[in-house]
């Protein structure tokens, strides 16, 4: 158990929806990060939050966005579903920038 | 940017012997640090050794160790004693110190055989 929660593990939608995925991180970790693995592929990085604030992006839609609030805990709210957002997203946790993450079990998305 | 590399997109190994995966990078920072993750069946993301650029010294994590070579910009792992329970992807990931972007490689599957 690497400490990092995601919720829901699962999630089936349909195309033009709107879902939110949720990440709690490790007790006292202030990073937070979001990746997305299409089948058989590697990790994608979208976005991470630093104490509440906007770190670095990555090659993040539009259609998606984040944010970490004062609690730490973070959201990944993807809208206007596509087929081609289905994925895992990962969410994982580090003390700091830069250092080891430790990730969540995923959320598996499936858009139908 | 950071790119990382990973050339082997499969490897397979007997049960006991010894493995390497490689690993590449390219970066023009001179402060970073350099993973290899594990990812079994699960999909399940594990962190199986850390490595600071600053650090001379190879890290070594039980029957996992790298060979870090700064000026090649290489990072391979070395797995020994190769165990069932290693059949995996592993991922080999590029952090800056300074910027939230972590980089990975696209994987390696690797099968070990009994």
């Amino acid at each position: 158990d690497s400490g990092v929660t995601q919720t829901p593990k699962h999630l089936i939608t349909a195309t033009g929806q709107r879902v939110t995925l949720r990440c709690s991180p490790r007790s006292g970790d202030l990073s937070v990060y979001w990746y997305q693995q299409s089948l058989d592929q590697g990790l994608q990085f979208l976005i991470q939050y630093y104490n509440g604030e906007e770190r670095a992006k990555g090659n993040i839609l539009e259609r998606f966005s984040a944010q970490q609030f004062p609690d730490l805990h973070s959201e990944l709210n993807l809208s206007s579903l596509e087929l081609g957002d289905s994925a895992l997203y990962f969410c994982a946790s580090s003390p700091r920038t830069g250092a080891e993450a430790f990730f969540g079990q995923g959320t598996r998305l499936t858009v139908v | 940017a950071q790119t990382v590399t990973q050339s082997q997109p499969e490897m397979s190994v007997q049960e006991a012997e010894t493995v390497t995966l490689s690993c590449t990078y390219d970066t023009s920072e001179n402060n970073y640090y350099l993973f290899w993750y594990k990812q079994p069946p699960s999909r399940q993301m594990i962190l199986v050794i850390r490595q600071e650029a600053y650090k001379q010294q190879n890290a070594t994590e039980n029957r996992f160790s790298v060979n870090f070579q700064k000026a090649a910009k290489s990072f391979s792992l070395k797995i020994s004693d190769s165990q069932l329970g290693d059949t995996a992807m592993y991922f080999c990931a590029f952090s800056d110190t300074n910027a939230g972007k972590s980089t990975f490689g696209d994987g390696t599957t690797l099968t070990v055989k009994p």
